[in-house]
């Protein structure tokens, strides 16, 4: 079965730190996006991205946070400057498109565990 | 009013108990309708698509009242496997109107635990 690979799976940074998260979507998907999930709460939307930009993002994704295809296969999140509150399971996920239904089932990666000290 | 709202739990059942977890949603425009589980520590995974009709997946079923904008999944026969999260999750609607694609928003999750 396709799946979404993530790097690392886990990462320690200290506050203020620059932090790369690394995602290889399923390859002939069209979407990719970013959600988080901090401990105890629920999972939550960062950004959506297609066609090479972004396409929707939420209110978490500030000028801190950029996304990044640079190549044909990853897919990347960057944190530029990391605060505490920045730690949390930051999830990848891609998806086709159902054009005619409007739904678009997602798969998520495994997810990157960011700890920020 | 939170956008999506589900009983947190937990449920503790025993084996081959049924169970019925609920939800609602708040945009009356949202066009679809999941619910994912999550094991601890896990990434979400899709259990079923919600439809207008209802739909089933061998001991779950799922149902939809737009009207009420509520949704309900309900397990039968419950098995130690089913202990998990389950996410009641509603596709997004960009403000203009328009669709969008992949936004989705999760309930809080209802934790259910299936014992012998």
């Amino acid at each position: 079965e396709p799946e979404v690979t993530q790097t690392p799976s886990h990462q320690v940074t200290q506050m203020g730190q620059e932090v790369i998260l690394r995602c290889v979507p399923i390859s002939n998907h069209l979407y990719f996006y970013w959600y988080r999930q901090i401990l105890g709460q629920k999972v939550e939307f960062l950004v959506s991205f297609y066609n090479n930009e972004i396409s929707e993002k939420s209110e978490i994704f500030d000028d801190q946070f950029s996304v990044e295809r640079p190549d044909g296969s990853n897919f990347t999140l960057k944190i530029r400057s990391t605060k505490l509150e920045d730690s949390a399971m930051y999830f990848c996920a891609s998806s086709g498109l159902a054009v005619h239904s409007g739904a678009n089932v997602l798969t998520f990666g495994a997810g990157s565990r960011l700890t920020v000290l | 009013r939170k956008e999506v709202e589900q009983d947190p739990g937990p449920f503790n059942v025993p084996e081959g108990a049924t169970v019925a977890f609920n939800c609602t949603y708040s945009n009356s425009a949202s066009q679809s309708f999941f619910w994912y589980r999550q094991d601890c520590r896990k990434e979400p995974k899709l259990l079923m698509s919600v439809y207008s009709s209802g739909n089933e997946d061998g001991r779950f079923t799922a149902q939809l009242n737009r009207a009420s904008q509520y949704i309900s999944l309900l397990i039968r026969d419950s098995k130690l496997s089913d202990s998990a999260t389950y996410l009641c999750v509603v596709n997004g609607q960009k403000d203009a109107g328009g669709t969008s694609y992949g936004k989705l928003t999760f309930g809080q999750g209802t934790i259910l635990t299936v014992h012998p």
